[in-house]
């Protein structure tokens, strides 16, 4: 099984602000089989990045993922209120696993 | 548009059964897998496994063999997960999401169902 290791598991910062969320995994993720979802307290996660790079219907270019192998990042150019939430990472090209999370809150 | 709605919140006694459901709409129902994970409260998210509609074949995680079975009925576009033997570790928010295939992400997702396992 494939394990992701997310850190740090909680990033303080101020709207504005950029953050760079890192995804590690215990052995090559193939073809970029990673996705970046978004959690916001009572709700179900909704899907940011997949394949490592590439954004989701709907979500705003402030998002970028990139990496490959066992290490991947998700970068937000400048944070937005909104954007307070947890982030998983999930690689679907061995079975399915996700990373711990990794909270972005409010500094 | 695309919906998946999951059934209401469950309380159930340990040893017991239960059996969620997860009605799609919006798509052809047999062109995407659908998956099951779960978070504990507090928790991470943690995958209990998928079905391929089209032709009813599964793939559980390992952590759930033995106790979980999931299901579909074809002609109301439902896809059902039933996990046995509860205890109380089982306590969680279940919800289901679907995939274009085994190596695809997960686009759309259910609002989620609370199980209490409880005594």
């Amino acid at each position: 099984e494939i394990v992701l290791t997310q850190s740090p598991g909680t990033l303080s910062l101020s709207p504005g602000e950029r953050a760079t969320l890192s995804c590690r995994a215990s052995q090559s993720v193939g073809s970029s089989y990673l996705a970046w979802y978004q959690q916001k307290p009572g709700q179900a996660p909704r899907l940011f990045i997949y394949g490592a790079s590439s954004r989701a219907t709907g979500i705003p270019d402030r998002f970028s993922g990139s990496g490959s192998g066992t290490d991947f990042t998700l970068t937000i150019s400048r944070l937005e209120p909104e954007d307070f939430a947890v982030y998983y990472c999930q690689q679907y090209g061995s079975g399915w696993t996700f990373g711990q999370g990794t909270k972005v809150e409010i500094k | 548009q695309v919906q998946l709605v999951q059934s209401g919140a469950e309380m159930k006694k340990p040893g017991a059964s239960v059996r969620v459901s997860c009605k799609a709409s919006g798509y052809t129902f047999t062109s995407h897998y659908v998956f099951w994970v779960r978070q504990a409260p507090g928790q991470g998210l943690e995958c209990m496994g998928m079905i391929n509609p089209s032709r009813g074949s599964t793939t559980y995680a390992q952590n759930f063999q033995g106790r979980v079975t999931m299901t579909r009925d074809t002609s109301t576009s439902t896809v059902y997960m039933e996990l046995s033997s509860l205890r109380s570790e089982d306590t969680a928010v279940y919800y289901c999401a679907r995939a274009e295939s085994g190596i695809h992400s997960w686009d759309y997702w259910g609002q989620g169902t609370l199980v209490i396992v409880s005594s």
